[in-house]
């Protein structure tokens, strides 16, 4: 069975300051999602992560995925209070692609 | 990118009612679609997978006669709560999936999500 851990949980930064959300997977997988999720809304795709030593970035949000460690990042740069929301990371299980998804990391950004 | 569209968005209802939700691939067909349940400050957790033209797949611990899942064409999945109870209300999310083209990987394009609240 895989699962999928986050660590933080919960994590409060001031703007300006740069910080990491990690993504912990159990079981061997090719690929690895990001995703935002504001309050009250649905998911909003960032990453897809295909292969080992992938990175992207789109603002000041950068992933990357070693699928040797099984361990995706997720790092925030000089944050600014729109990044504020819940970030998910997933992980497909075995042919049929189902997610299994990450707790969550509630991230908020103070002025 | 692909649109997938929720209806209802929320739906307040009493308790025993049954409350469908549907679940729309826009612009392209979706053999297979993912239902999804989140309680408030929660994660999503995967009821079953939907597949065109057959039986859908339930995950574990999950009531298939309570959570009636049609999947009747390409484009359409439904989930029907059926004799709700205050428990249920949750926020339903789905998901469907694009084919890729060309040996491109899959994509999964998640709805905007009914809000389910039983009274």
């Amino acid at each position: 069975e895989l699962k999928v851990e986050q660590n933080p949980l919960f994590l409060s930064m001031q703007e300006g300051k740069n910080y990491t959300i990690y993504c912990n997977y159990s079981t061997t997988s090719d690929r690895l999602y990001w995703y935002r999720q504001d309050p009250g809304k649905s998911l909003e795709s960032l990453f897809v992560l295909l292969s080992n030593g992938a990175v992207k970035q789109e603002g000041r949000l950068m992933a990357s995925l070693d699928t040797k460690a099984r361990l995706s990042t997720l790092h925030i740069t000089a944050a600014v209070h729109d990044l504020s929301a819940t970030y998910f990371c997933a992980a497909p299980w075995w042919f049929d692609q189902k997610l299994v998804f990450g707790q969550g990391t509630r991230l908020t950004i103070n002025p | 990118g692909a649109v997938v569209s929720q209806h209802p968005s929320r739906v307040i209802c009493k308790s025993g009612t049954s409350v469908k939700i549907e679940c729309r691939s826009l612009d392209f067909q979706a053999t297979t679609m993912f239902w999804y349940r989140q309680f408030p400050k929660q994660s999503l957790m995967l009821m079953a997978t939907s597949n065109e033209g057959s039986k859908a797949t339930y995950e574990q611990g999950v009531e298939k006669d309570k959570f009636l899942i049609n999947h009747a064409s390409l484009t359409l999945s439904t989930l029907t709560v059926t004799s709700a109870h205050p428990e249920d209300s949750s926020f339903y999310i789905c998901s469907a999936r694009r084919r890729g083209l060309a040996g491109r990987t899959d994509t999964q394009y998640f709805g905007p999500g009914t809000r389910l609240t039983v009274l």
